[in-house]
């Protein structure tokens, strides 16, 4: 079946520590990859989109991710969080082949002053 | 530019009573999605859109939710008659789907910012 998995259903960091959120995902077909970030009251905002070619992609507000298709994977990271970083972080996964994206549960994450 | 313009942003109704929510997608557009967004059942997919075409709604919950696209530019999702359980927050997405042959191609999905529906 196809889905998407993060793990971490809430995550709390200092600010200025580095970031990592996993996402996990099983598709049969090619997969377009992303991640969208929720701030309370908010939709949903794209931070970084994966098609093909160079598996570490960079987004917006500084953050990066790194398709690893051995694992499955597409984890987002940021070097340096910002308070201002805390929302909702939403991974998702499309393919060339339909309209429908599967959405990971999110994983809330709570920053530290 | 303009984004996707959901309207209203809240709305809080009786049981029984219809509600309608609008959207107004990015211009120039080709897919139109509406979703809910629940603690429960997170992001669900409601119906989808291509060119003013109703291509999946097997995601509408029972014959109380319709929606239409009239236009390019406009669409609405109406429940009728509401109930307690259809409390959410409702989101609509458009993209630019591009197609080659039979096969569509999954773009990014731009969401406006919901709308919060309370049945009482």
């Amino acid at each position: 079946a196809q889905s998407v998995t993060q793990p971490d259903i809430h995550i709390t960091v200092s600010e200025g520590a580095s970031l990592e959120l996993r996402c996990n995902y099983s598709y049969g077909a090619t997969p377009y990859l992303f991640w969208y970030v929720q701030s309370p009251g908010q939709g949903l905002q794209l931070l970084l989109k994966y098609f093909s070619g160079d598996t570490l992609v960079q987004g917006i507000k500084g953050f990066e991710a790194e398709f690893k298709r051995s694992q499955s994977s597409f984890n987002l990271r940021k070097p340096s969080v910002h308070w201002s970083d805390a929302a909702e972080y939403f991974c998702a996964v499309g393919s060339p082949g339909t309209y429908k994206y599967i959405f990971g549960t999110g994983t809330r994450l709570k920053v530290l002053a | 530019d303009a984004g996707v313009i959901q309207s209203p942003r809240h709305e809080v109704t009786e049981m029984g009573q219809e509600v309608t929510l609008r959207c107004k997608p990015i211009s120039g557009h080709n897919s139109l999605f509406w979703y809910r967004q629940t603690m429960m059942r997170g992001l669900e997919l409601l119906i989808y859109f291509n060119n003013n075409v109703p291509i999946d709604d097997s995601g509408m919950p029972e014959d109380r939710f319709s929606a239409k696209m009239p236009n390019a530019s406009f669409s609405t999702l109406k429940i009728q008659p509401s109930e307690p359980r259809d409390s959410a927050v409702y989101f609509c997405a458009s993209s630019l789907l591009r197609t080659w042959g039979e096969t569509v191609g999954a773009g990014e999905l731009f969401f406006g910012e919901g709308s919060r529906l309370t049945v009482l």
